[in-house]
């Protein structure tokens, strides 16, 4: 299956703080989604991109999608201690979109002491 | 107004029994899927299915069947239970041809 190297694999900040975190796919992409999962929760979609190098912002939350198709990158800017929890981008490869397959990176646990 | 649901939440069992857990959506979504996400928080897909019909089925035992009576509903049967099996399964929807997926909350199995 694809490979999803997410980085890093887990971020300690203060509040207030910004955070970037990214992923790199082994191939290309058509669509890049990042998701949030809380504590005991399922993942939640954050962000949605459909187009080499589209910037999206979501509140505090922008990502891109990098013009090589094979990276994204997602950025939390002032951070806040609800925004704790694990960061997971995800995206179909140029044969699985048809299927629906998703592939997931490891995730970021992120962690906001106050 | 719940989107994707699933029952139950938590599921304690013996190994060697049979389990199952269930979903629905009431999104009008089409497709639904089943994920495993490990104790390290690693999300696989297991089975996807596209109006009743199995699209994607991974590489998982034969003891997992999945079973989807209308396009709302998914269900997970597990035969006998492994330790190994102890996971937390989610059960995801999306409209055929999008990307966009939506998780429900997941099912904690625990196999002692």
């Amino acid at each position: 299956g694809q490979q999803l190297n997410q980085s890093p694999q887990s971020m300690f900040i203060q509040e207030g703080e910004d955070v970037s975190m990214n992923c790199t796919s082994s191939s290309i992409f058509n669509t890049w989604l990042w998701y949030k999962q809380d504590p005991g929760e399922g993942p939640v979609l954050l962000i949605a991109l459909y187009k080499a190098g589209e910037l999206t912002s979501n509140g505090r939350l922008t990502a891109q999608f990098g013009i090589t198709r094979k990276d994204s990158f997602l950025n939390i800017s002032a951070s806040i201690p609800s925004d704790v929890g694990i960061y997971f981008c995800a995206g179909p490869d140029d044969r699985g979109s048809t299927l629906g397959r998703l592939y997931f990176g490891r995730g970021t646990q992120l962690t906001v002491w106050p | 107004d719940t989107a994707v649901s699933q029952t139950p939440k938590y599921l304690v069992t013996q190994m060697g029994n049979d389990k199952s857990i269930k979903c629905e959506q009431n999104l009008g979504h089409d497709t639904m899927y089943w994920y495993k996400q490990d104790s390290k928080k690693f999300l696989k897909i297991m089975f996807s299915y596209n109006n009743k019909e199995l699209i994607i089925n991974e590489t998982v035992p034969n003891r997992f069947s999945p079973k989807s009576p209308d396009k709302a509903h998914l269900n997970l049967h597990i035969n006998s239970l492994e330790l190994g099996d102890s996971a937390v399964y989610f059960c995801a929807s999306s409209l055929a041809g999008t990307d966009t997926q939506y998780f429900g909350p997941g099912t904690r199995l625990t196999v002692l």
